[in-house]
Order: structure tokens, then C-alpha cells, then sequence
């Protein structure tokens, strides 16, 4: 079946605009998440959704820094006036349910490039 | 903030060594160690969610250990085949909720 679904795989652009970065998660997985890598850096998690349930935005971080889950399938990220350290890979992942016992899927990332 | 670290931050074996590699984490409140290989140009994927102490996990060539009550798993790759040079990462969760705290991960070269 398909995988969880992230676009654009790249992008680049510059200092100061906005960038939307979206998610299509493995179909009848309530629990989605984005996080990202810097250089040099691991894994950071960034918003968690599940369900109906009010987002777990604790890791987002800036207010430039917003995502929405519209019907509880696809999430956009969204970066206003973006910045160079917010060049990363942005990752996107569904789980089944809640739990910390439920592995998580990913997307392949959006590699993102601020100039 | 949790505290979640792996080490080596990187290595490189020949084809056919065995090898492997620490996830140290808190030992207070435990809930699950998440373990992932991320491939170049691929997304990470799981390998192992592990929940109680001595538990030994296996999937092929790869297995897993856990010690929660001192508050480290390993994980070992018998017989390293190049395709399983990825990095490596563990992860554990926030507070019982399923986000997760990333290690920087353990980079695995396997030359042939």
C-alpha cells in the first residue's frame, strides 16, 4: 500500500519568504507528526496531531512556524519570512494510533534550502 | 528535555564483521525504545519498539537488546552487508505519548 506521501522533495528559496511543506499520510493513520534534521543535528520534533484532538505544538520553534490538518488525512507545514537556520529536511510521519509503542512511518522528507 | 544518546556517532566495518552500537536514555519512566534505519536518499524505517527490560528483538541479521533499569539497549548487525550501511537511530518517548526524542544516531559504513 502506499507509504506516507511528502511534497516537494526540494526546495529552495529565498530568505524572507514563505514556504508550505505538505504531508499525505498512510491512509486510517489517526496520529501524524512532523519533525526535522538540521545539519548536525538529530531528529527534532516539531507538532504532533491526533485526531480530533487539539495539536501538540510544544516543538515548534518560533511563531513563524504553523500546520494545519485538514480532515484529519493531508497536513501542511508552513514557515513565514523563513530564515537560513530553517534550512533542514523536513520529515513527516503517521503512526496506527497514540502510544509510545507504535512505530512510526515516514515520508522521504522535503529537503529545504533557504538562501 | 530528555537526554537520549548513541554512540559511535560513526563507523565503518568491512562486509562479513560483526558489529555493534549504544542508545543510552532515561531510566526514570519508562515507556518504549524506538529503534529506525535511515538509509541515504530514503525515509527512515522502523526496525524495533521494544518495551521490557531484556526484552531481545530480531530481524534478520539485526537484533536488539534492552536494559531499562540502567537505561541503555544495543543494538547488533551480525555478518554487515554493504546495503546495511544507513544511520541508525534510537528514539525515546515524550512523557508516554507517542512523539519521540531522537538520538543523533550511529552512521554504519560497511565496505565491501
Amino acid at each position: 500500500g502506499a507509504g506516507v506521501s511528502q511534497s516537494p522533495s526540494n526546495k529552495v528559496t529565498e530568505k524572507g519568504k514563505d514556504v508550505e511543506l505538505r504531508c499525505d499520510p498512510i491512509s486510517g493513520h489517526t496520529a501524524l507528526y512532523w519533525y526535522r534534521q538540521s545539519l548536525g543535528q538529530g531528529l527534532e520534533f516539531l507538532i504532533y496531531f491526533q485526531g480530533n484532538s487539539a495539536p501538540d505544538k510544544s516543538g515548534l520553534p518560533s511563531d513563524r512556524f504553523s500546520a494545519e490538518r485538514t480532515g484529519g488525512s493531508v497536513s501542511t507545514l508552513t514557515i513565514q519570512r523563513t530564515q537560513q537556520e530553517d534550512s533542514a529536511v523536513y520529515l513527516c510521519a503517521s503512526s496506527l494510533g497514540t502510544g509510545s509503542n507504535q512505530p512510526q512511518h515516514f515520508g522521504d522528507g522535503t529537503r529545504l534550502s533557504i538562501l | 528535555i530528555l537526554n537520549v544518546e548513541q554512540s559511535p556517532q560513526s563507523l565503518h566495518v568491512q562486509e562479513g564483521d560483526s558489529t555493534n552500537f549504544t542508545c543510552s536514555f532515561p531510566s526514570s519512566n519508562f515507556y518504549a525504545l524506538h529503534w529506525y534505519r535511515w538509509e541515504t536518499a530514503k525515509s527512515p524505517e522502523a526496525l524495533f519498539v521494544m518495551t521490557l527490560n531484556g526484552d531481545e528483538k530480531k530481524k534478520g541479521r539485526i537484533s536488539a537488546t534492552l536494559n531499562t533499569k540502567e537505561g541503555y539497549s544495543y543494538l547488533y548487525i551480525k555478518g554487515s552487508q554493504p546495503e546495511d550501511s544507513a544511520t541508525y537511530l534510537c528514539a525515546f518517548p515524550n512523557s508516554g505519548y507517542s512523539t519521540l526524542t531522537f538520538g543523533k544516531g550511529t552512521m554504519l559504513l560497511v565496505s565491501p
